[in-house]
């Protein structure tokens, strides 16, 4: 079993949908957690940190469940350019980043 | 831009040959960790170099090694390459161990081993 598990996807929505992503993992020792993006080919750019209480940015909600191992993203109104990899990233200890496989995300006109 | 570079951009190697791949971690960040990432897949931890020395490694064999310089650049050497090794090689420079201190990400050497 891998450590941080994510739906490949694609997920494929038209813009100004509501999408969600959803990652688990396997360490309940893990620290700290994070989204990540990852555009074709470039490398991959915080998106921003996960915590229990919820945070938001803008049109982003990230929400960590430590009960359940549970991590989520939510993007509101999607955009074209919202399209790209989106990493689930888990930081047991030192930033030594454990990631997911990705979930890629498709917007469409 | 991150600040952190790397070198080369696309390397292409034959199998049993060796590299060396180069990065430049961001100015203030003494720590460095290096990533493969396969196509398709999300980056794997290789290990982590804190103030020279290895920090901590990953699954991975000892022909992957690396060093930091006194700058905290740092090396990845990869021995007797195989097929396998064909990905995306990431560096990410962080100041100290800090749990939560953002890892910023190079733009990545692209390696082919045929």
């Amino acid at each position: 079993r891998k450590e941080v598990e994510q739906d490949p996807g694609p997920f494929n929505v038209p813009e100004g949908a509501t999408v969600a992503f959803n990652c688990t993992y396997s360490n309940s020792a893990s620290q700290s957690f994070f989204w990540y993006r990852q555009d074709c080919r470039k490398e991959p750019k915080l998106l921003m940190s996960v915590y229990s209480s919820g945070n938001e940015d803008g049109r982003f909600t990230a929400q960590l469940n430590r009960a359940s191992q549970y991590i989520s993203l939510l993007i509101r109104d999607s955009k074209l350019s919202d399209s790209a990899t989106y990493l689930c990233v888990v930081n047991n200890a030192g930033n030594m980043l454990t990631f997911g496989g990705g979930t890629r995300l498709m917007v469409k006109p | 831009e991150t600040g952190v570079t790397q070198s080369p951009t696309h390397l292409i190697k034959t199998r049993g040959q060796q590299v060396t791949l180069r990065c430049s971690s961001q100015s203030g960040h003494n720590t460095v960790s290096w990533y493969q990432q396969a196509l398709g897949q999300g980056p794997q931890f290789i290990f982590q170099y804190y103030r020279e020395e290895e920090n901590g490694r990953g699954n991975f064999p000892p022909r992957f090694s690396g060093l930091q310089f006194p700058n905290y650049s740092s090396e990845l050497n990869v021995n007797a390459l195989e097929l396998d090794d064909s990905a995306l090689y990431l560096c990410a420079s962080s100041s100290g161990q800090l749990r939560d201190t953002e890892a910023f990400f190079g733009q990545g050497t692209r390696l082919t081993v045929v």
